[in-house]
């Protein structure tokens, strides 16, 4: 089956240092994959996407580029702020329509301190 | 425009007791989805609904149903609870686009979330 598997954290970083978060999938064919945010206390907000290989999502200064051959979508920011420490999720969605059930992957922990 | 809705923010319920939670979608949207984010075990599936169908069920017991309204709406019910129900549950609205080249306009948008505690 489909499944999503990104580092473990807590990542700890100081503020303005560059930010990666590693996900990789397995799943048949060509899902969409997307990053979610979860700000303390707060639902999921969705950061950005993708949907076929090479595209790059991007968003709030977050991007991810959608590699096929390596099956992953790492999300990279160059600087980052206080503001970002939130629990990141990446996640995919089957290819067929019919499949929308989101596959997540456990989260990764960022502490972004000053 | 109003994003995803979910009551009550809170709830704690006792072992053996019934929950129901409820949901309003994005307006236009047809498919609701579940969700349980329990500690320490991620994000699992619970159930998606779309226009008034149960399209896919996650891997729970029976004891978690659900229903969608004909205005799209939806309310997830868990009965027996147990203590490992304890969980914040999200509920996620998209657009249910079926045909080619239309995936990527079925994004999901997720509410706060229910936060149930089982004693």
């Amino acid at each position: 089956g489909d499944s999503v598997t990104q580092m473990e954290g807590p990542v700890t970083l100081s503020e303005e240092a560059f930010l990666t978060i590693n996900c990789t999938y397995t799943a048949t064919g060509y899902p969409s994959l997307f990053w979610y945010v979860q700000y303390p206390g707060e639902g999921l907000q969705l950061l950005l996407k993708a949907t076929k290989a090479d595209d790059k999502g991007s968003n709030k200064g977050f991007e991810a580029t959608y590699r096929k051959e390596t099956t992953s979508f790492h999300l990279e920011k160059g600087s980052v702020q206080v503001s970002d420490s939130a629990v990141y999720f990446c996640a995919l969605r089957p290819h067929k329509a019919a499949g929308n059930k989101l596959t997540f992957g456990g989260g990764t922990r960022v502490l972004v301190k000053p | 425009e109003a994003g995803v809705t979910q009551s009550p923010t809170h709830l704690i319920k006792t072992r053996g007791q019934q929950v129901t939670l409820r949901c309003s979608p994005i307006s236009g949207h047809t498919s609701v989805y579940w969700y349980q984010q329990a500690l320490g075990l991620g994000l699992q599936f619970l159930l998606w609904y779309d226009e008034g169908e149960e399209r896919n069920r996650g891997n729970f017991p029976p004891r978690f149903s659900g229903r969608q309204f004909p205005n799209y709406s939806s309310e997830l019910n868990v009965n027996a609870l147990e203590l490992e129900d304890s969980a914040l549950y999200l509920c996620a609205s998209s657009l249910n686009i079926v045909g080619r080249g239309t995936p990527a306009k079925n994004i999901q948008y997720f509410g706060a979330g229910t936060r149930l505690s089982v004693l």
